[in-house]
């Protein structure tokens, strides 16, 4: 059984260029969280998805959106990079019983330069 | 507003010694409760969660940790540390009905001494 997967896991852009990311759920799960790790910090909520719709959105400006596919697969989009958008980018996953346990991916990291 | 405190940036202990990484939060009522591990380059791994009923819960690895409404805090503990616990440990709350959206603390890095 599948985890969460998460590409690319390694990438660098400048500031300015737009970048995507993308996750796969684990297998049954329908929903899915993204997360920005900074260095030395906790993960912070940026939005959830769930049937196509962001249902939550955290504290994070409009360049970050998002987008779920019907295979409940989805997609990070970040335009306008800025320096401080580098970070690791965590996707996590859950089910419909919508216990609060998330399984995460490893993580997409991104460098601004 | 929600938030969660973890005092200890980081932390050495001996193989064999126990542990106790400290959680406080900040919530409006009992919120979810848990416990993440993350080691170099990985995403994060459940330990364990705290729901309801018994404030002491247990989790993988040997880990437990107490419940206390209290304090607002959320304690975890082991026993005996192994080398391999050596990670970044994140306490997590999250709302009721929430939809599983958490907020974690900062971290407390664990590094094991032989």
């Amino acid at each position: 059984d599948a985890g969460v997967t998460q590409s690319p896991t390694h990438l660098i852009k400048t500031r300015g260029q737009q970048v995507t990311l993308r996750c796969s759920p684990k297998s049954g799960h329908d929903t899915v969280s993204w997360y920005q790790q900074a260095l030395g910090q906790g993960p912070q909520f940026i939005f959830q998805y769930y049937e196509e719709e962001e249902r939550q959105r955290g504290n994070f400006p409009d360049r970050f959106s998002g987008h779920q596919y019907p295979n409940y697969s989805s997609e990070l989009n970040v335009n306008a990079l800025l320096l401080g958008d580098s970070a690791l980018y965590l996707c996590a996953s859950s089910g419909p019983s919508n216990t609060g346990e998330l399984f995460f991916g490893e993580g997409s990291r991104l460098t601004v330069l | 507003a929600q938030s969660v405190t973890q005092p200890d940036i980081h932390i050495t202990v001996s193989e064999g010694a126990s542990l106790e990484l400290r959680c406080n939060y900040s919530y409006g009522a009992t919120p979810y409760l848990f416990w993440y591990v993350q080691s170099p380059g990985q995403g994060l791994q459940l330990l364990l969660k705290y729901f309801s009923g018994d404030t002491l819960v247990q989790g993988i690895k040997g880990f437990e940790a107490e419940f206390k409404r209290s304090q607002s805090s959320f304690n975890l503990r082991k026993p005996s540390v192994h080398w391999s616990d050596a990670a970044e440990y994140f306490c997590a709350v999250g709302a009721p009905g929430g939809y599983n959206k958490l907020i974690f603390g900062a971290g407390t890095r664990l590094a094991v001494h032989p």
